[in-house]
Parts: C-alpha cells; sequence; structure tokens
C-alpha cells in the first residue's frame, strides 16, 4: 500500500516557467513533509520541508504547499531554470516514528531552454 | 567536512555470494537508514537504526543484514536469499524526528 504517491511520473516545462510537482498521501499521523532532489547516480539531497503546522514554507525559488483537509502536498519552482532538471521526491514522517521517511515514486522535470 | 560516505560506488557480484555495502558518517547523527531505489518505484525502507545496537525492519528486509556496532557506521549486507538483489542502494542518517535525513552518494549493486 503506497503511503505517499506521486501521480505524475513526469513534467516537461519551459524554462522561466513555474513547475508545480504533486504529492498525495493517505496516513494522517504524517506531520511533516519533505522534498528531495536527485541526480541520476547519485543520493537526494534536500530541498525544502513544511511541518503539519503551516500551509506553506517559502525557500528561494522553492515553495512548499501542504492542504492537510486533501491530503496533498505540492512543490512550486520558479522561475524553473535548466539545472533544475532532476527527480524530484516527496517524503513524509511523523513524530511518532523518530525520523523514518517515506517516500513517493518520484517525478522527473524536465526544463527546457 | 561533515557528511556521509558509501562505499564502494559499483558492486559487482556473482549469484550466491553475499555482500556488504558499507555506510559511514561523522554528523553524530544518531538515526541511520538504508534504502533501496528501483526504477519506477521511488525508494523503498530496508532497515533502520535509531541508536546503536539497535534496529528495525523497514518494508523489504528480506534477504538483508544490518549491524549497528558504533554510531558511526551501519553496514548492509545484501545476503543470497535476497530473490532481486541488483539495485540502487541509498544510506541516509538523521538527527531526528522533523529534520532532514542526508543521503550518501549510494552503491550500485549488480548480480552478474
Amino acid at each position: 500500500d503506497q503511503q505517499v504517491k506521486q501521480n505524475s511520473p513526469s513534467l516537461s516545462v519551459q524554462e522561466g516557467r513555474i513547475s508545480i510537482l504533486n504529492c498525495d498521501y493517505t496516513n494522517s499521523m504524517f506531520d511533516y513533509f519533505l522534498w528531495y532532489k536527485k541526480y541520476p547516480a547519485e543520493g537526494p539531497t534536500f530541498l525544502i520541508s513544511i511541518s503539519s503546522i503551516k500551509d506553506k514554507n517559502e525557500d528561494g525559488r522553492f515553495t512548499v504547499f501542504l492542504n492537510k483537509s486533501a491530503k496533498h502536498l505540492s512543490l512550486h519552482i520558479v522561475p524553473s531554470q535548466p539545472g533544475d532538471s532532476a527527480v524530484y521526491f516527496c517524503a513524509a514522517g511523523s513524530s511518532g516514528n523518530t525520523g523514518k521517511l517515506i517516500f513517493g515514486q518520484g517525478t522527473t522535470l524536465q526544463v527546457k531552454p | 567536512d561533515g557528511g556521509i560516505t558509501q562505499s564502494p560506488k559499483y558492486l559487482f557480484r556473482k549469484e550466491g555470494q553475499n555482500v556488504t555495502l558499507s555506510c559511514e558518517q561523522n554528523l553524530n547523527h544518531d538515526a541511520m537508514y538504508w534504502y533501496r531505489q528501483d526504477p519506477g518505484q521511488g525508494l523503498r525502507l530496508i532497515y533502520y537504526s535509531q541508536i546503536v545496537n539497535d534496529f528495525q525492519k523497514g518494508d523489504i528486509a528480506e534477504g538483508y543484514s544490518v549491524s549497528r556496532e558504533k554510531k558511526e557506521s551501519f553496514p548492509l549486507t545484501v545476503t543470497s536469499a535476497q530473490k532481486n538483489p541488483t539495485a540502487f542502494y541509498l544510506c541516509a542518517s538523521s538527527g531526528g524526528t522533523h529534520t532532514e535525513a542526508f543521503f550518501g552518494q549510494g552503491t550500485r549493486l549488480t548480480v552478474v
């Protein structure tokens, strides 16, 4: 049973435009969420996180939105740059699981020049 | 530099052999994790350890074993019982809840 789902395997956007990556979860015990970026044959690198007590967190070009009632979060990248092309994973954790993270399947973002 | 190191980057194993993947961190993190990545399936948790001398099974622990004798080290053994061991293996560590996990560069294991 997939507790964290990224239903779009891929996304293609034009440089300068907004990229929106989506993630849904089913476990209501999750209380913090993270986005990671991954290049082929490398480990994921942390991008941004959000606690369930917030509905938005912003860091430069990256903004994460959380809709708890819909059990949905999204990552907005604006403006998108070719260097943003990578696989993006959302992950979720709960206070009761002391750091254990559950990951989605990933979305491959391609930003075209 | 603080970080998490996995070795080797590429590993080849013959069928029926056990192999051990190394993971070392100098971030002073209590928790360490092993994930496996397969195409289209994201990262799946194999084992995790929240403290020295203690570890728990993740979602896909069958055919794997771990040890946590030191805070800095969390080696993963892929045994011959693992039916489909060819994958990209990622080790991570974290300082606790509501903090990000830091990942190593991964080990690509191929069974030949």
